[in-house]
């Protein structure tokens, strides 16, 4: 059974310019949520999708954005970058019913100059 | 307000020995699911062991085992005979149900580093 799949697993931007990242969930999941670390901040939500709805949102500003497709896998973008932006992105997806496991993929770590 | 606690920044323990992780969490949900997960450098957030609130006996996979102390909302992990290989960042989550959805929340994580 295949694992959560990000990509990408490396990227470099400029201040300003715009990021997609892109997760694909176990299948059979269709809950993904996506997580921000920082060295400062730790792991914070950014927001979680179930059925190409967003269901919950973190404390992030609207420059972060996110979708999911009716196949489950979901797509965040960030417009504007700034260099606090530079972080590792990481999805999870699990069951949407009821407390079950949550799964990581490997992440993209962001770079921004 | 933190909802999850590690007071311990960093542990060391020595090889094939059992060590503790400490995690305390707070919440007015009734129904609610608490987390590991291990984190090496490579950064992968790796899943390691989940307890619900509702169940009665405390949760083990493996070498991990859960110590649940639901009235003194307590979620240590116990690593017994520790590796080399388990060296690396330890988080404890929580996840609650809001009204709109699930999201975890995270502890600021423990460094656990084992000496041979």
């Amino acid at each position: 059974k295949a694992g959560v799949t990000q990509t990408p697993r490396y990227l470099i931007k400029t201040r300003g310019q715009q990021v997609t990242l892109s997760c694909s969930p176990i299948s059979g999941h269709r809950s993904v949520s996506w997580y921000q670390q920082t060295p400062g901040q730790g792991l914070q939500f950014l927001f979680e999708y179930f059925s190409e709805t967003q269901r919950n949102k973190g404390n992030f500003p609207g420059r972060f954005s996110g979708r999911q497709f009716s196949n489950s896998r979901s797509e965040m973008n960030v417009s504007t970058l700034e260099l606090g932006d530079s972080a590792l992105y990481l999805c999870a997806s699990s069951f949407p019913e009821g407390n079950t496991e949550a799964f990581f993929g490997q992440g993209t770590r962001l770079t921004v100059v | 307000a933190q909802k999850i606690t590690q007071t311990q920044p960093g542990m060391f323990v020595q090889e094939k020995e059992a060590v503790t992780l400490d995690c305390t969490y707070d919440t007015s949900d009734q129904s609610y699911g608490l987390f590991w997960y291990k984190q090496p450098s490579s950064g992968e957030m790796i899943f390691l062991i989940y307890q619900g609130s509702y169940d009665e006996q405390n949760a083990t996979e493996g070498r991990y085992s859960l110590n649940f102390q639901k009235a003194r909302k307590s979620a240590n992990l116990v690593i017994s005979a520790s590796q080399l290989g388990d060296s690396a960042m330890y988080f404890c989550a929580m996840r609650e149900k809001d009204d709109s959805g699930y999201a975890l929340n995270f502890g600021k994580g423990t460094s656990l580093l084992v000496t041979p």
